[in-house]
C-alpha cells in the first residue's frame, strides 16, 4: 500500500507563472489536507478538503491559492502568478477519516520561484 | 488561537547517550492530542509519539518517551540510546479535538537534533 504520493518533488517556476502541485492520498483515504512549510519554520495548516468538499480553508491566502480534491483523480494546489515569497515546501496529508489514527504525510513538493 | 512553542532549535547528543527535546504550547481547551513528528534531510514527515490529553500516562514508544505536564502546558521528547539514524528536525505538533471543524495541527518551529558518534 504506497503511502501519500506527492508530485511533483521539485517545481521550479518564474515568478507570474501558475504552480500545480498534486496530492494521491493514501488508498482508502477520503481526507486531505495541505500544509506549507516556509524554510526555518514548521509546518503551517492551509486547507482541509473530503471528495468534492472544502471543509475548511482557514489557512489558505485570500487570493491566488486554491484547492480542490475531485471524486476522481488526486488533489489539487494551485498557485496562480507566483511570486518569490511563495517559495517552500508544500505538504500533504491523508486520513481515513476525522478519527485520531491515519494522519499520513507525504514527502512535500518544494517550490521554488525565480 | 493555539501556538506551540519548540525553544531549542539545535540540540546535540552523543551516540547512545539521552536528549530531551522541550516543546509548550498554549489552549483554552481541555482536550486535544499532542504530538512529535520527525523530519530527516529526505523531508518525510514521520510520527514518532502521540499523547492524548485526557490520558495520566505519558505514550511510550520504543526509546521514545514523552514527559506530559497538563497543568503546566509542557510535552517534551525523551530519546534514549541516541542512534546516528535519530538526527533530524523534530516537530512537536498540537491537535484539536475532534469535534472541532478545523482538524488541524499546529506545529512549532522545530528542534534540529545532531547525533554524535
Amino acid at each position: 500500500n504506497a503511502g501519500v504520493m506527492q508530485n511533483p518533488r521539485h517545481l521550479v517556476r518564474r515568478r507570474g507563472q501558475e504552480a500545480r502541485l498534486r496530492c494521491s492520498p493514501m488508498k482508502g483515504h477520503s481526507h486531505v489536507y495541505w500544509y506549507r512549510q516556509l524554510p526555518e519554520e514548521g509546518l503551517k495548516f492551509m486547507v482541509y478538503l473530503q471528495k468534492e468538499n472544502i471543509i475548511d480553508e482557514s489557512g489558505m491566502p485570500k487570493e491566488r491559492f486554491s484547492a480542490e480534491f475531485p471524486k476522481e483523480g488526486p488533489s489539487i494546489l494551485r498557485i496562480q502568478q507566483v511570486v518569490r515569497g511563495d517559495s517552500a515546501a508544500y505538504f500533504c496529508a491523508s486520513s481515513p477519516d476525522r478519527t485520531l489514527a491515519g494522519y499520513t504525510f507525504g514527502s512535500g513538493t518544494r517550490l521554488t520561484v525565480v | 488561537a493555539q501556538t506551540v512553542t519548540q525553544s531549542q532549535p539545535e540540540m546535540s547528543v552523543q551516540e547512545a547517550e539521552t536528549v530531551t527535546l522541550s516543546c509548550t504550547y498554549d489552549t483554552s481547551e481541555s482536550d486535544y492530542y499532542l504530538f512529535w513528528y520527525k523530519q530527516p534531510p529526505s523531508r518525510q514527515m514521520i510520527l514518532v509519539i502521540r499523547q492524548e490529553a485526557y490520558k495520566q500516562q505519558n505514550a511510550t514508544e520504543n526509546r521514545f518517551s514523552v514527559n506530559f505536564q497538563k497543568a503546566a502546558k509542557s510535552f517534551s521528547l525523551k530519546i534514549s540510546d541516541s542512534q546516528l539514524g535519530d538526527a533530524a528536525m523534530y516537530f512537536c505538533a498540537y491537535r484539536s479535538p475532534l469535534y472541532e471543524t478545523g482538524n488541524q495541527f499546529y506545529f512549532g518551529t522545530g528542534t534540529s537534533l545532531t547525533v554524535i558518534p
